[in-house]
């Protein structure tokens, strides 16, 4: 069975104080993990895709990084808008459906002016 | 540009009341979704669909049933609802299988 576990469950941060997301998986046949980000009372919006270890990818003050066994959600000088719930995801071999996808329970980060 | 659009955005039943969530979307993707989230726990998977007149069961699709009769629509449906389907309802598009997803704002639903 595929599984996605993120920690921590809860971050509060400083302004500007710098930290990283975890993502742990095991994903039979992994097609893609996948990061989102959701704010309070609204869905969740893509952020990146990775594919291989080894991948980064970069978005403003987001880094997300992938290994065999784990990806990083790295948040560098954060500001308070960055606030809000992230989602990690394992798109995994399905069959040839379209159901293969796993989500971790997310990281609710809190940054603190 | 609207991209997914969910209706209603709060509703209140009684158990065995039923009722249909709206999702539409004008991405002309062929996949949709809709997924459950309730605390403590991941999005949830209920019901896929391909394409047009398709669907599929997903990881929690008791109590719950869906049509797509035109692409860009996508019904879920609860024919006698439970208190254990309050929880909030996101219905999402992609354009391929692995492609990332495009979600509504979602549906907040009250069973009492």
């Amino acid at each position: 069975e595929d599984q996605v576990t993120q920690s921590p469950e809860a971050l509060r941060l400083q302004e500007g104080e710098s930290s990283s997301l975890n993502c742990s998986y095991t994903v039979s046949g992994l097609r893609g993990l996948f990061w989102y980000r959701q704010d309070p009372g609204k869905g969740p919006e893509f952020l990146f895709t990775l594919y291989s270890a080894g991948e980064e990818k970069e978005k403003e003050r987001l880094k997300a990084t992938l290994t065999k066994k784990e990806s990083f959600l790295h948040i560098t000088a954060p500001k308070p808008e960055d606030s809000a719930t992230y989602l990690c995801a394992g798109n995994g071999y399905s069959g040839g459906g379209a159901d293969g996808l796993t989500f971790g329970k997310g990281t609710h980060l809190i940054i603190q002016p | 540009n609207a991209g997914v659009t969910q209706t209603p955005k709060f509703r209140v039943l009684k158990t065995g009341q039923s009722m249909t969530l709206l999702c539409a979307q004008d991405m002309n993707h062929e996949y949709m979704y809709w997924y459950r989230q309730d605390p403590g726990m991941g999005l949830r998977l209920i019901h896929y669909s391909v394409g047009e007149g398709t669907t599929a069961k997903g990881e929690v699709p008791d109590g719950y049933n869906v049509s797509r009769l035109k692409k860009q629509n996508f019904l879920l449906g609860l024919e006698s609802a439970a208190p254990s389907q309050t929880s909030v309802y996101f219905c999402a598009s992609s354009r391929t299988a692995t492609g990332e997803l495009f979600f509504g704002e979602g549906s907040r639903l009250t069973v009492l």
